[in-house]
C-alpha cells in the first residue's frame, strides 16, 4: 500500500533562518507531488506541484522553493523565513492523472518567531 | 484560478440535527471531491463526484453534484459529535485540486 510521510511535524524557526521540509512517498512510482499551505485551519493554498523529477511548477510567487531530487521525494525550502510563512504545510501525492484522489501527509506546523 | 466558495463558514449544531453545506463556483469542473480534516491532521477524502446530477451516499452523508457541474452539496443526517471537523470541497483544475476555504462543523452532545 502507498504511504506518505513528511517531517518534521513541528518546527519553530526565527525570522531570517532557513527552512527545509521533507516529504517521501512509498508504494507508488512517478506520482504527482504537491505542497499546500493552510493558514489558521482554513482553506488549502497550492504552493508547488511536480509531475516528475526536476519538474516544479510554482503557483504563488514567494520566498519558498521546492525541489524533487528523486521520484518520490519532495522538499520545500526557504533561504530566509518571514513571519508570514507561518502555517500548516501539507505534502500530498496523486497517481498522476488529474482528477485522481490526492492523499495528504500528516502535515508540518511551522511557526516563525 | 477557479474559485470555490463554501458556505456556511462555521456551523455549530446539536447531536441529532441535520445540516447541509454548500460548495459553489462559476467554473465547470470535471470532478469534485469532498474531504474532511481534523485539527492537526491532513485532509482525508470522503467522496469524488464526476457526473452532473450525481448523488452519492456514505452512511449518513449524502453528496450531490450539480447538473452543470459547478456546485455541490453535502447533507448530514442526524449529526454526531464524531462528524466534527473541517469539510473541504476541491475541484479538479487540470493539474491539481483547488480547494475551497471549508466549512468548520461543531457537533455538540
Amino acid at each position: 500500500s502507498q504511504t506518505i510521510h513528511q517531517w518534521p511535524a513541528t518546527l519553530v524557526q526565527p525570522v531570517g533562518s532557513p527552512l527545509s521540509l521533507e516529504c517521501t512517498v512509498e508504494g507508488t512510482s512517478n506520482p504527482n507531488l504537491y505542497w499546500y499551505r493552510q493558514a489558521a485551519g482554513r482553506g488549502l493554498q497550492l504552493l508547488f506541484y511536480s509531475v516528475g523529477i526536476g519538474q516544479i511548477s510554482s503557483e504563488v510567487p514567494q520566498n519558498l522553493s521546492a525541489s524533487r531530487p528523486q521520484d518520490r521525494q519532495f522538499i520545500l525550502s526557504s533561504k530566509k523565513l518571514l513571519l508570514s510563512d507561518s502555517g500548516f504545510y501539507l505534502c500530498a501525492w496523486s497517481a498522476g492523472q488529474t482528477g485522481n484522489t490526492i492523499y495528504f501527509g500528516e502535515g508540518s506546523w511551522l511557526t516563525v518567531v | 484560478t477557479q474559485l470555490l466558495e463554501q458556505s456556511p463558514q462555521f456551523l455549530s449544531i446539536q447531536e441529532g440535527e441535520n445540516l447541509t453545506v454548500y460548495c459553489n463556483s462559476s467554473s465547470v469542473f470535471s470532478s469534485l471531491q469532498w474531504y474532511r480534516q481534523e485539527p492537526g491532521e491532513g485532509p482525508v477524502l470522503l467522496v469524488t463526484v464526476v457526473t452532473g446530477g450525481e448523488v452519492k451516499k456514505l452512511k449518513r452523508l449524502t453528496f450531490q453534484f450539480g447538473d452543470a457541474r459547478k456546485d455541490s452539496s453535502l447533507h448530514i443526517t442526524a449529526a454526531q459529535p464524531g462528524d466534527t471537523g473541517l469539510y473541504l470541497c476541491a475541484g479538479d483544475s487540470g493539474y491539481a485540486l483547488n480547494f475551497g476555504k471549508g466549512t468548520s462543523l461543531l457537533v455538540t452532545p
